[in-house]
């Protein structure tokens, strides 16, 4: 069976403060990770993607991939409260074909 | 730019009634894709599309059909519903080509089945 697994929360962080949010995938041959933002009753919006190893950094995020220790993160810099949203991790296995498979999310409060 | 268009937005169905679900994307892309989302559960895939003329049975495609009606359009039937069927349903479409890219969603379906 194929996880991602991310940590439900809520995680709540202050206004301005630095938001960390992790993600496990178990299928070690994965080659594509994504990172998603979910506000309530709204749809999935794609806001990070990652491929290699290391840091990628897109404004106020900066996605960490570590494919040894199956591991993606997403930074949020100055968190807003705007950025208060369920932050969806999503990996696509290594299949040949056309599966991504989504953790269940992370709630993130931004306390103003 | 509309994006993905998904319709309807809300439905209420009586168990053992059949629907579609219906979806248009405009960005040309080559791959779509139907899921559900329920509480605590993240998003899971019913079908998918790699391509025109194509579908496949993704994680959860149990009491759904599909139709790639054309490069467009992607539809999810619903033949005979259940309560388990309650749940938001997304559908999303990508570029293609082995799926590195990542999806844009529609708006989602909230399907209650009584």
């Amino acid at each position: 069976q194929k996880e991602v697994e991310q940590n439900s929360g809520p995680l709540s962080v202050p206004e301005g403060a630095i938001a960390s949010l992790n993600c496990t995938y178990s299928d070690r041959g994965s080659q594509s990770f994504f990172w998603y933002r979910q506000y309530s009753g709204k749809s999935p919006e794609l806001i990070m993607s990652i491929y290699s190893n290391g840091d990628k950094e897109d404004g106020r995020f900066t996605a960490q991939l570590n494919k040894a220790s199956q591991y993606v993160s997403l930074l949020i810099r100055d968190s807003q409260p705007s950025d208060s949203a369920t932050y969806l991790c999503a990996v696509n296995l290594n299949t040949g074909g056309f599966k991504t498979i989504f953790g269940a999310g992370t709630r993130l409060f931004v306390k103003a | 730019n509309a994006g993905v268009t998904q319709t309807p937005k809300f439905q209420v169905l009586k168990t053992g009634q059949s629907m579609t679900l219906q979806c248009a994307q405009d960005m040309n892309h080559n791959s779509m894709y139907w899921y559900r989302q329920d509480p605590g559960m993240g998003l899971r895939l019913i079908y998918y599309s790699a391509s025109e003329g194509t579908t496949d049975k993704g994680e959860v495609p149990n009491g759904y059909n599909v139709s790639r009606l054309n490069k467009r359009e992607f539809s999810l039937r619903l033949e005979s519903a259940a309560p388990s069927q309650t749940s938001v349903y997304f559908c999303a479409s990508s570029p293609g080509g082995g799926d590195p890219y990542g999806y844009t969603f529609g708006s989602g379906t909230r399907l209650t089945v009584v």
